[in-house]
């Protein structure tokens, strides 16, 4: 599976945006980029996911390079609730069934 | 509610007993997933079983096992318990097929070996 690459850890203010970065030079043509949100001792919970245009829904933006090698994950207004690790990961539907291989995520903190 | 059920939510239990957990999957979801989180090795995943067959699988230990029933619920069999294996054990599901869909996580079974 193709490999991703975040940040340790982030911190953000309240209310403002927060621009989680993800890289993955190793793409192929067919992964899907997820995201997931794990908060504390709760189960991980999906974010989003995209293939190559932008995707937005409810909770977050996903903004995806032109060549797909990394991608952004947008909150637009940071609230403390948003405070967990945050995962990107490569999903390949065709190969291994679509697993889900997770990292160590990026921890965002977020100060009031 | 995830949509996703997974019973009990805490259990305690001896060394060298078994245990089995119990995951509901989202209702439609045919393919259903384990993972194992402890606190130093992260999100492990386990088993992957998809309409009662499986799938794919991870770092599975010879000691635990898993099915699939025909009413697409799941358990994962946990046996010889060792310390080591005190963890989170959460279960996910999605449409499979191939289809991109995201995927719903439960609420975890937070087991203890003592």
């Amino acid at each position: 599976d193709a490999k991703t690459t975040q940040p340790n850890s982030m911190e953000s203010n309240e209310e403002e945006p927060v621009h989680l970065p993800c890289n993955h030079s190793t793409i192929s043509g067919t992964d899907y980029i997820h995201w997931y949100r794990q908060l504390p001792s709760q189960g991980p919970e999906y974010v989003i996911h995209g293939l190559t245009s932008n995707v937005n829904n409810r909770m977050a933006s996903l903004a995806i390079a032109e060549d797909r090698k990394s991608s952004t994950l947008i909150l637009h207004r940071a609230t403390l609730r948003d405070a967990a690790v945050y995962y990107c990961i490569l999903v390949n539907y065709g190969g291994s069934q679509g697993n889900l291989i997770f990292g160590k995520g990026t921890k965002l903190s977020v100060k009031p | 509610d995830s949509g996703v059920t997974q019973t009990p939510k805490h259990l305690i239990t001896a060394t060298g007993q078994r245990v089995t957990l119990r995951c509901s999957p989202r209702s439609g979801d045919l393919s259903v997933y384990w993972y194992q989180q402890s606190l130093d090795q992260g999100l492990q995943f386990l088993i992957q079983y998809y309409n009662g067959e499986e799938r794919a699988k991870g770092n599975i230990l010879e000691r635990f096992s898993a099915q699939q029933f025909p009413d697409l619920h799941s358990e994962l069999n946990l046996s010889s318990l060792e310390l080591g294996d005190s963890a989170l054990y959460f279960c996910a599901s999605t449409l499979g097929g191939h289809l991109p869909n995201g995927y719903t996580f439960g609420s975890g079974t937070r087991l203890t070996v003592v």
